[in-house]
């Protein structure tokens, strides 16, 4: 099994949908947890943060769930400038950040 | 403008040579990375340090070796060149561990 999963997708969705991504991990023991976008041929930015308590920064919120080890990403109101690839990332002992392949999202009008 | 430089943009390499690529943040950042970027395989972690002076091991480090001699630079070096070493390198840094990674623009290398 993979340290970190992510569905590849690719999300086809139109402008102003709501669309959801998961993510998991295997290391129970992780304690910090991202999301970064990606445009093509870019290198990763980071999107936001994941924190226990769910954060939120504009259309975008991130949830943690610590059980099931998994987190999310919900975009509402989907924009075509929305359209890249989303990538987890969860860190293992402190140092080293582990990153799912991705899932691609397209954004239509 | 702070931030990660990477060099070269681009190489393209033949077989059997060695080769370095670049890594300079001028953020006072403690730990660095490098990543390299395949296609369905998404950015694997090669090696990593958390601060000048210790490096570790990712999870793909063969055939690549690094060096941390000082807070700014973290070169990537390919001792000899295998095909299946072509693909995108990021290199990128964080204050500390558990901190988010701030990324360079990539070196993209290309085996032949």
């Amino acid at each position: 099994r993979k340290e970190v999963e992510q569905d590849p997708g690719p999300f086809n969705v139109p402008e102003g949908a709501t669309v959801a991504f998961n993510c998991t991990y295997s290391n129970s023991a992780s304690q910090s947890f991202f999301w970064y976008r990606q445009d093509c041929r870019k290198e990763p930015k980071l999107l936001m943060s994941v924190y226990s308590s769910g954060n939120e920064d504009g259309r975008f919120t991130a949830q943690l769930n610590r059980a099931s080890q998994y987190i999310s990403l919900l975009i509402r109101d989907s924009k075509l400038s929305d359209s890249a690839t989303y990538l987890c990332a969860v860190f293992y002992n402190t140092d080293k950040l582990i990153f799912g392949t991705g899932t691609r999202l397209q954004v239509f009008p | 403008i702070a931030g990660i430089t990477q060099a070269p943009t681009s190489q393209i390499l033949a077989a059997g040579r060695r080769m370095t690529l670049r890594c300079t943040q001028d953020m006072r950042h403690n730990a660095m990375y490098w990543y390299r970027q395949d296609l369905g395989l998404g950015l694997r972690l090669i090696h990593y340090s958390n601060t000048a002076g210790t490096t570790g091991k990712g999870e793909v480090p063969d055939g690549y070796s690094v060096s941390r001699a000082n807070t700014d630079d973290f070169p990537l070096t390919l001792a000899s060149a295998v095909p299946s070493q072509t693909s995108v390198y990021f290199c990128a840094s964080s204050r500390e561990g558990n901190s988010p990674l701030h990324f360079g623009n990539g070196t993209r290398l290309t085996v032949t």
